[in-house]
């Protein structure tokens, strides 16, 4: 059974850098032909797409968040990470760290963690 | 990108109704839609996926249907666990995008 745990600061300084890691465990995060994703919700609002990682290494990006994102993967710790630079108070959210099966399934996910940005 | 619009906002059933409710697409995403169910203080869970295909495990109460633009996911008789949030989500054209939600309330 697949199981993802997220870790991160619950609270950002605007113009900082968010960073969230989700570990792994039940499989590997090299596995063949496993994308491994983030989704974020803004409170009261519905879900946004934010990217995803290929166990190749290759990501896509929303483009509304590319400049800004970088989404990584470490197969020594099982984990897969997201780095959300320059963050403002419309990065508040609750993020989500998934598998998405053929890339956009939301098959397994991870228990969400709210991050707030304010000084 | 590609704009889903849920309609209604909140939909109000007696356990053991049909509740019917509605995803529209900016755009034609084929058959690229899927459904997930969400309930306070959880991460979705997948419902439907290929507009029409039941993920494992999801009871056969659940069901969707549409193509193109228009798409459906019915409830056949409400259980109590069936209250929650309903999304629909677009994986034709990226990024892949979500409804805002339609609540499912007692």
């Amino acid at each position: 059974q697949l199981q993802l745990q997220l870790s991160g600061p619950g609270l950002v300084k605007p113009s900082e850098t968010l960073s969230l890691t989700c570990t792994v465990s039940g499989g590997a995060v090299s596995r063949t032909n496993y994308y491994w994703g983030w989704v974020r919700q803004p409170p009261g609002k519905g879900l946004e797409w934010i990217g995803s990682i290929y166990y190749t290494g290759s990501t896509d990006y929303n483009p509304s968040l590319r400049s800004r994102l970088t989404i990584s993967v470490d197969p020594s710790k099982n984990q897969f990470s997201l780095n959300l630079s320059s963050v403002t108070a419309a990065d508040t959210a609750v993020y989500y760290c998934a598998r998405p099966v053929r890339g956009a399934l939301l098959q397994d996910w991870g228990k969400g963690t709210t991050v707030t940005v304010s000084s | 990108e590609v704009v889903l619009t849920q309609s209604p906002d909140t939909l109000s059933v007696f356990p053991g109704e049909r509740a019917t409710l509605s995803c529209r697409a900016s755009q034609t995403v084929n058959s690229n839609l899927a459904w997930y169910q969400q309930k306070p203080g959880e991460a979705p869970s997948l419902l439907i996926y290929g507009a029409s295909t039941r993920a494992t495990g999801v009871p056969a109460r659940f069901s969707g249907s549409g193509s193109g633009t228009e798409f459906t996911l019915t409830i056949s008789s409400l259980q109590s666990e069936d209250f929650a949030v309903y999304f629909c989500q677009q994986y034709n054209h990226g990024p892949w995008t979500f409804g805002l939600g339609t609540k499912v309330e007692i």
